[in-house]
Order: structure tokens, then sequence, then C-alpha cells
């Protein structure tokens, strides 16, 4: 089955404890992006990856670093986690960066 | 900001027509509208996509004005598992280092009643 994979769905975790959130697809998708929402504000772009080694910022990126080293990996990286961090993120990858996006079903993560 | 301004709410009856309007004054010849709803927290779902021609699938028709300077999401008999946030999204890319940069805005929360 075609999907975008995000783990884990949910984490509760404490200030300055690095982690990591997991995303993966198995439609040979270049491009990635990750996103955060909060109440009210809609979806924020963190980052994005248009190809293999190719990242770039999105609106929000701060606080936040990624990597592609492989197509079908782009992971989320929290060096140090802050409680404004608390979030709902989803990952998404398209074909290209101009088709249709696919999402996964959200990590929602909790920073105390 | 986004490039799309869509209204922040609206009440749909069950079994009709649901219009969702949406303005992007900004958009560019070659850019296609998307659509896109998100069902409580759940990942966002792909509705339909368009660039000038009108455009039907078995979700939703999407009606692009001639100026495509705003187009019309149409849910045709609205059920209660409509019930969601819409988002309409365009990419305006005068700058190719922007191409993967992708905004949400805030969309339109529907809510369909019985």
């Amino acid at each position: 089955e075609a999907q975008v994979t995000q783990n884990p769905r949910y984490l509760i975790t404490v200030t300055g404890k690095k982690l990591t959130v997991t995303c993966s697809q198995n439609m040979n998708h270049e491009y990635m992006s990750w996103y955060r929402q909060d109440p009210g504000l809609g979806l924020r772009q963190i980052y994005y990856s248009m190809n293999v080694e190719v990242t770039d910022k999105g609106d929000v990126p701060e606080g936040y670093k990624v990597s592609r080293k492989e197509k079908r990996n782009f992971p989320l990286i929290l060096e140090s986690p802050s409680p404004n961090q608390t979030s709902l993120y989803f990952c998404a990858s398209s074909p290209l960066w101009n088709e249709k996006l696919f999402f996964g079903s959200g990590t929602q993560l909790s920073v105390l | 900001d986004a490039k799309t301004t869509q209204p922040t709410s609206m009440d749909c009856a069950e079994g009709r027509a649901a219009n969702l309007p949406c303005n992007h004054s900004t958009i560019s010849g070659n850019e296609y509208v998307y659509w896109y709803r998100q069902i409580h927290s759940q990942g966002p779902q792909y509705i339909i996509h368009g660039l000038k021609n009108n455009e039907t699938n078995e979700m939703a028709s999407l009606i692009i004005t001639e100026d495509r300077k705003s187009s019309t999401l149409i849910l045709p008999h609205a059920t209660l598992r409509d019930t969601a946030v819409y988002y309409c999204i365009v990419r305006v890319p005068e700058d190719v280092d922007s191409w993967g940069k992708l905004q949400f805005g805030a969309g339109t929360q529907v809510v369909v009643t019985p």
C-alpha cells in the first residue's frame, strides 16, 4: 500500500532531550516536507526536500534539523526541544515539488 | 503570508451542495490550484486540482474563473463526513529558490449539519 509513515504517533519528552521523528514513503517520491500545526494557525512548513541531499527551510525552521540521505526517508530532528515546539507534526511527500501531496498520520509531540 | 484567502467558516445542510470560495489574485499563469481537506487532526487529504478548466472527480468539482484569480470547490451532496477544514493552495514561484515552499493558510472550517 502506498503510504507515508510517521513514527511515533505520540511522544512526550522533556526540555533539552534530543529526539527524532521519522518519516518514510514507499512511493519513490522526490519531494518531501515537514509541517507543524498549532491551534488557529493552520499548517506551517518547517523544512522541505526537493530530492536526495537537497533540503531547504520553510517558514518556521528554527529549532529543527532535517536530513535526506536516501529518497524514502526524511527525519525531523529536534536537537534541544523546548515547550514551544509542542505541536502536531505532519510529514508529506509528492512525486515532484508541484504535484499532489500525500500526508502521514501525524505525530503529536509534547515537550514538558 | 498565505497566497490565498478563504472564509474562516461556513455551515452546510446535509444533502445540499457546499460551495467553498477561494481568492488567489496573485496566481501566475502556470500554477495549479490545489484543494485539500483535514478531518479533525488527521493528515490532510487531497481533493482536486486544476489549472484553467473546470475539473470534476468522485469527491468534488472545481470551478476556476476565467482570469484565474479565484476558484470555488463544490461538494455536490454534502454528508456529515464532509465536516472538515478545507485548504485552497497555490504556488507562486517567481523565485526558483522558493519552488518547494508551500503555505496552507488557515482554511475554511466546514460544518455539515443534519
